[in-house]
């Protein structure tokens, strides 16, 4: 496996579910990303880890809980969620974290496709 | 407060001819700006950057970039779209700790 892996690509869950989608990245990178894409709306970020501890949680609802146990894997584990928390979720990857002055390349996954019932 | 405006949410060209994705931002200081492309059922591909070295910026797939700071523009061109062109494009800036923000996405449609 090259790049960034995510699985499951698409999870259709109940409101009283709990499950987990899993990010890996293969590039040696320290920095990981969970993004939240929904239609009609801009890409949002939801958490950063770097060097496996959570730099950003921007806002996000307690039903969503990252996990970061290495470099290399970003976990979001997800229970009771909402209709409206049906989207795209993207993992992505760096080498360092992006910063003013300097793009630090973020590499993304496929993303999992997530409906909830 | 900082923010990006793409200014099309869908731009129809044909194959052949130039292609012009408008961003506009808005900051206090001079921003990390960049686009990123996303083809149907990938992930984002980073397409190129501006990070103040120069304000034309060639990136990959044949796509530049020029950096106007008295528009507060950051438009997206190519001379000649190809098919495999058509996707969604966004524009976004870097602010400090790792925190990305992306415009709304262009849908750029290419016909034969």
């Amino acid at each position: 496996e090259t790049g960034v892996t995510q699985t499951p690509r698409h999870l259709v869950m109940g409101m009283t579910n709990k499950k987990s989608l899993k990010c890996e990245q293969h590039l040696g990178h320290n920095a990981m990303y969970w993004y939240k894409q929904s239609a009609k709306k801009p890409l949002e970020l939801m958490f950063v880890y770097s060097l496996e501890e959570r730099v950003e949680n921007n806002s996000v609802p307690s039903r969503f809980s990252p996990e970061c146990p290495n470099s290399s894997h970003l976990f979001l584990h997800l229970h009771t969620l909402q209709p409206e928390d049906s989207a795209l979720y993207l993992c992505a990857s760096s080498q360092g974290l992006a910063g003013v002055g300097h793009v630090n390349e973020q590499f993304f996954g496929p993303g999992t496709r997530l409906t909830v019932l | 407060a900082q923010s990006v405006t793409q200014l099309d949410s869908h731009v129809s060209v044909s194959e052949g001819t130039p292609v012009l994705l408008r961003c506009n931002y808005s900051s206090s200081y001079s921003p990390s700006l960049f686009w990123y492309v996303q083809h149907p059922n990938k992930g984002l591909q980073l397409l190129l950057k501006y990070t103040s070295a120069a304000t034309l910026v060639k990136g990959i797939n044949g796509f530049e970039a020029e950096f106007k700071k008295s528009e507060t523009s950051f438009h997206l061109t190519k001379p000649s779209a190809h098919m495999s062109d058509a996707a969604e494009y966004f524009c976004g800036f870097n602010t400090n700790a790792g925190k990305s923000t992306f415009g709304d996405g262009t849908t750029l449609t290419v016909k034969p």
